[in-house]
C-alpha cells in the first residue's frame, strides 16, 4: 500500500501566478487535510476534506486559496496571485477516519 | 486545546539514551499525549501516544506522571538516523480530534 503521495515535490512560481498542489491519499483513505509549514516553525492546519465536501476550512486564509478532493482523482491546493509570503511547505495527510493521520512527503513552494 | 512546551533543540550521541520533556500544565482529562518525528524534507511521522503512566513499543518509550502536566519521550541507544524534529501534542482523540497542532518541537541532533 502506496503511503500519501504529493506532487510536485519542489514549486517555483513567480509572484502573482497560480500554484497547484495535489495529493493522492493512500488506498481506502477517505479524509484529507492540507497543513502548511513554514521555516523552523510546526505545521498549521488549513483544511479538511472528504471526498467531494470541504468539512472544516478555518485554517485557510479567506481569500486566494482554494481546495477540493473530488469523486474522481487527487485533492487539489490551489493559491491565485501567489506572494512571498506563501512560500512554505506544504503537507497533506490521509486517514480512514478522522483520528490517525498519515502524512506525504510535502510541496516546498518557492515563490520568486 | 492544551498548550505545549518543549526544548527548541537536543544534543546527544551515538548510542546514549535521549529523554525530550514536554510541559502541558493544562491538559483537560480528555487529552492524550501524542509525539511525532519529522526529518528533513518529509512530513510527520506518529512514534506513540499515551494517557498516563507508561507506553512502549518498538520505537520509543512514553512515561507521563500521575498529574499528566509533563510527558517524556525516551529513546533508547539514539543512531545518527534519529537526528529530526520532535513534536509533543496533546488533545483528544475522537472523530472530532483531527486538526493536529503542532508547536515548534525538538530539534534533536545525534552525533557520531
Amino acid at each position: 500500500n502506496a503511503g500519501v503521495m504529493q506532487n510536485p515535490r519542489h514549486l517555483v512560481r513567480r509572484r502573482g501566478q497560480e500554484a497547484r498542489l495535489r495529493c493522492s491519499p493512500m488506498k481506502g483513505h477517505s479524509h484529507v487535510y492540507w497543513y502548511r509549514q513554514l521555516p523552523e516553525e510546526g505545521l498549521k492546519f488549513m483544511v479538511y476534506l472528504q471526498k467531494e465536501n470541504i468539512i472544516d476550512e478555518s485554517g485557510m486564509p479567506k481569500e486566494r486559496f482554494s481546495a477540493e478532493f473530488p469523486k474522481e482523482g487527487p485533492s487539489i491546493l490551489r493559491i491565485q496571485q501567489v506572494v512571498r509570503g506563501d512560500s512554505a511547505a506544504y503537507f497533506c495527510a490521509s486517514s480512514p477516519h478522522p483520528n490517525e493521520q498519515f502524512f506525504g512527503p510535502g510541496t516546498r513552494l518557492t515563490v520568486l | 486545546l492544551a498548550k505545549t512546551t518543549q526544548p527548541i533543540s537536543m544534543d546527544s550521541y551515538e548510542g546514549q539514551e535521549v529523554n525530550i520533556t514536554c510541559s502541558h500544565n493544562n491538559i483537560a482529562t480528555n487529552d492524550y499525549i501524542t509525539w511525532y518525528q519529522q526529518f528533513p524534507s518529509q512530513g510527520p511521522r506518529f512514534i506513540i501516544q499515551g494517557y498516563k503512566t507508561k507506553v512502549t513499543n518498538e520505537v520509543a518509550s512514553l512515561f507521563i506522571p500521575a498529574d499528566r502536566k509533563s510527558s517524556t519521550l525516551s529513546l533508547p541507544r539514539v543512531s545518527l538516523s534519529d537526528t529530526a524534529v520532535y513534536y509533543c501534542l496533546v488533545g483528544p482523540v475522537g472523530d472530532s480530534s483531527y486538526k493536529l497542532i503542532f508547536g515548534s518541537g525538538t530539534r534533536l541532533l545525534v552525533r557520531p
